[in-house]
């Protein structure tokens, strides 16, 4: 089993749509979460941290669920530019776990 | 701030050559710096966990003695694929750690694709 688990997706959006998905963590020794947005060819950028229940950095809102062991992340107003794989990362023991990635594709 | 750089961004090679990677962090120091690697529609996989001063901690699975790491100092990091064989060929990621405000971040290179011929 994976230790960071997504829906690869697609997500098809329509823009100045709302999407949102999750993705589940085996370690629940797990300390820190991170989304990653990866354009095609691309290295991974930081999108957001989450390190306690959850923050909001503009249109994007990352909650943490230590219960059920998942991470979603919820983009307001989607706008052409979101469409990426944005990556769930759970960082344990010093490394980071990434999973497979959720495809987004923003329509117009 | 949180600069990486990757040197190459892209690489050529011919099966049975080496190939070096540089990892530069521009505006921080890293003590630890990690390596990835990743195909296509796939998950990065670190590869390795390279500290300053010491030897590199490889995961299950990698050959060291084929993925040589070099951290020699707290901004610079190299990885060389020795006797590339064309199923080397990948999309590589170095990634250096900041900490900030007690929290831990890390901050990816650019990458590097080696095509192995």
């Amino acid at each position: 089993r994976k230790e960071v688990e997504q829906d690869p997706g697609p997500f098809n959006v329509p823009e100045g749509a709302t999407v949102a998905f999750n993705c589940t963590y085996s370690n629940s020794a797990s300390q820190s979460f991170f989304w990653y947005r990866q354009d095609c060819r691309k290295e991974p950028k930081l999108l957001m941290s989450v390190y306690s229940s959850g923050n909001e950095d503009g249109r994007f809102t990352a909650q943490l669920n230590r219960a059920s062991q998942y991470i979603s992340l919820l983009i307001r107003d989607s706008k052409l530019s979101d469409s990426a794989t944005y990556l769930c990362v759970a960082f344990s023991w010093g490394k980071l776990q990434f999973g497979s990635g959720t495809q987004v594709v923003v329509t117009p | 701030g949180a600069v990486v750089s990757q040197h190459p961004s892209w690489v050529i090679c011919k099966s049975g050559t080496s190939v070096k990677i540089e990892c530069r962090s521009l505006d921080f120091q890293a003590t630890t710096m990690f390596w990835y690697r990743q195909f296509p529609k796939q998950s990065l996989m670190l590869m390795a966990t390279s500290n300053e001063g010491s030897k590199a901690t490889y995961e299950q699975g990698v050959e060291k003695d084929k993925f040589l790491i070099n951290h020699a100092s707290l901004t610079l990091s190299t990885l060389t694929v020795t006797s590339a064989h064309p199923e080397d060929s990948s999309f590589y990621i170095c990634s250096a750690s900041l900490r900030t405000k007690g929290n831990f971040e890390q901050y990816f290179g650019p990458g590097t694709r080696l095509t192995v011929t």
